[in-house]
């Protein structure tokens, strides 16, 4: 089966420039979620959605971050205008109807570099 | 979400069992105990779960105390391959808590 896929694997990209960020989840899976990883933070979860509905987006740093998914098979995390503490390791992962124990399947997530 | 405590690193060797520690005294009695791995430069990777029995899989078993305020994970015979960070992570059943919420982890390193 194939798991999440996610890409680009690396994006390097000057300050400023908008920065799109793909994920495909796992076919039948209704959750899909971001995260972000960093040396300080750790992993943190930017937003989920159910049914391509956005749920929680509560740990999404501010506006210039966006998120969409048009469609069961496809989400995107937007960037823009990028700023070099955008840097990070950003995972996308899946799921099904969760109802405490059911495990979410991570993307190899994509490395974000902003210069 | 209830926290979790684990030990920032462990060493073991391998072939030789480990046992990962985690402590959650305020744990809930609808939470589920969760385990994941991150190995080097890959998303983690869900390892194992329980409520309050003890449980096994191909990966590795989960030993639950009877109180719930604690919990090990183990790995039966290491091998190079498990050096991991592995976050143990309390999720909410009734809830259905979808986010997980990370802590540090235990980083384990494995010699050969």
């Amino acid at each position: 089966d194939a798991g999440v896929i996610q890409s680009p694997r690396h994006e390097v990209t000057e300050m400023g420039q908008e920065v799109t960020l793909r994920c495909k989840p796992i076919s039948g899976h209704d959750y899909l979620f971001w995260y972000r990883q960093t040396m300080m933070r750790g992993l943190e979860l930017l937003i989920y959605f159910n049914n391509n509905v956005p749920i929680d987006d509560s740990g999404m740093p501010e506006d210039r971050f966006s998120a969409k998914m048009p469609n069961a098979s496809f989400s995107t995390l937007k960037i823009q205008p990028s700023e070099p503490r955008d840097s990070a390791v950003y995972f996308c992962a899946s799921t099904t109807h969760t109802q405490g124990n059911q495990p979410q399947h991570f993307g190899d997530g994509t490395r974000l570099s902003i210069l | 979400d209830a926290k979790t405590t684990q030990p920032n690193s462990m060493e073991s060797n391998e072939e030789e069992p480990v046992h990962l520690p985690c402590n959650h005294s305020t744990i809930s009695g609808t939470d589920y105990i969760h385990w994941y791995r991150q190995l080097p430069s890959q998303g983690p990777e869900y390892v194992i779960h329980g409520l309050t029995s003890n449980v096994n899989n191909r990966m590795a078993s989960l030993a639950i105390a009877e109180d719930r305020k604690s919990s090990t994970l183990i790995l039966h015979r290491a091998t190079l391959r498990d050096a991991a960070v592995y976050y143990c992570i309390l999720r909410d059943k009734v809830q259905g808590a979808q986010k997980l919420v990370f802590g540090q982890g235990t980083r384990l390193t494995i010699n050969p």
